[in-house]
């Protein structure tokens, strides 16, 4: 199984909404990433845990907040967002490169949530 | 600053014709990842580059990795309608989880 799943492929909310973002893999990735996306634009990296624990914040504001509660899953609560915030948000995972085994780095992302912000 | 620049930004080739994308790195990675994007949808791996002096090749896509220069190439042989989308390649420092993308590079292949 070499697939990431994310749900849900599209969300529309209003600025005072609370929703949640969800990423699943089974691959036995210790590392989990979400990244953000506007159009003609390259990936932007929000979040990566390792081995569960928050590795990386790039500095995000807090109306996102990142949860791994197991190796497999990743959620992104949202709250009170603003229309700019409006993109594709990718889930991602890899192998980490403190695991044991070939360590490629290769990362696998998921089909992505389109998000809209009212 | 840590920056990967692709070129060119667009590409717009016939079918039939080859064509190369260059991605420059600025890190000491011995590692470069190539990734493909349709439109509206997500990334797509394509090649993973793990030492210098790397050739990858899957159907009309080559790829390869000189990390003295620090440069990757990905070359089209032969370009299908099909190959038009958006390629990103991307660095990586072992030891960080810190992908660096490049600007990616739109291709259109005409019929």
């Amino acid at each position: 199984d070499t697939e990431v799943t994310q749900t849900p492929k599209h969300l529309v909310m209003g600025m005072t909404n609370k929703k949640s973002l969800k990423c699943e893999q089974h691959m036995g990735h210790r590392a989990m990433y979400w990244y953000k996306q506007k159009a003609k634009k390259p990936p932007e990296l929000m979040f990566v845990y390792s081995y569960e624990k928050l590795s990386i914040n790039e500095s995000v504001p807090s109306r996102f907040s990142p949860e791994c509660p197991n190796s497999s899953l990743l959620n992104l609560h949202l709250h009170a967002l603003q229309p700019e915030d409006s993109a594709l948000y990718l889930c991602a995972s890899s192998q980490d490169w403190l695991q044991q085994g070939s360590y490629t780095g290769e990362l696998f992302f998921g089909e992505g949530s389109r998000l809209t912000v009212l | 600053e840590l920056k990967v620049e692709q070129n060119p930004l667009f590409l717009s080739m016939q079918e039939g014709k080859n064509y190369t994308i260059y991605c420059n790195y600025s890190t000491t990675s011995d590692r470069l990842y190539w990734y493909r994007q349709d439109p509206g949808k997500s990334l797509e791996s394509l090649f993973v580059l793990l030492s210098n002096g790397a050739v990858k090749q899957e159907g009309r896509l080559m790829a390869s990795l000189d990390t003295k220069a620090r440069l990757s190439t990905l070359h089209i042989t032969a370009a299908v309608h099909d190959l038009s989308a958006t390629y990103f390649c991307a660095d990586l420092r072992v030891g960080t989880y810190k992908y660096i993308f490049g600007t990616g590079t739109r291709l259109k292949v005409l019929a």
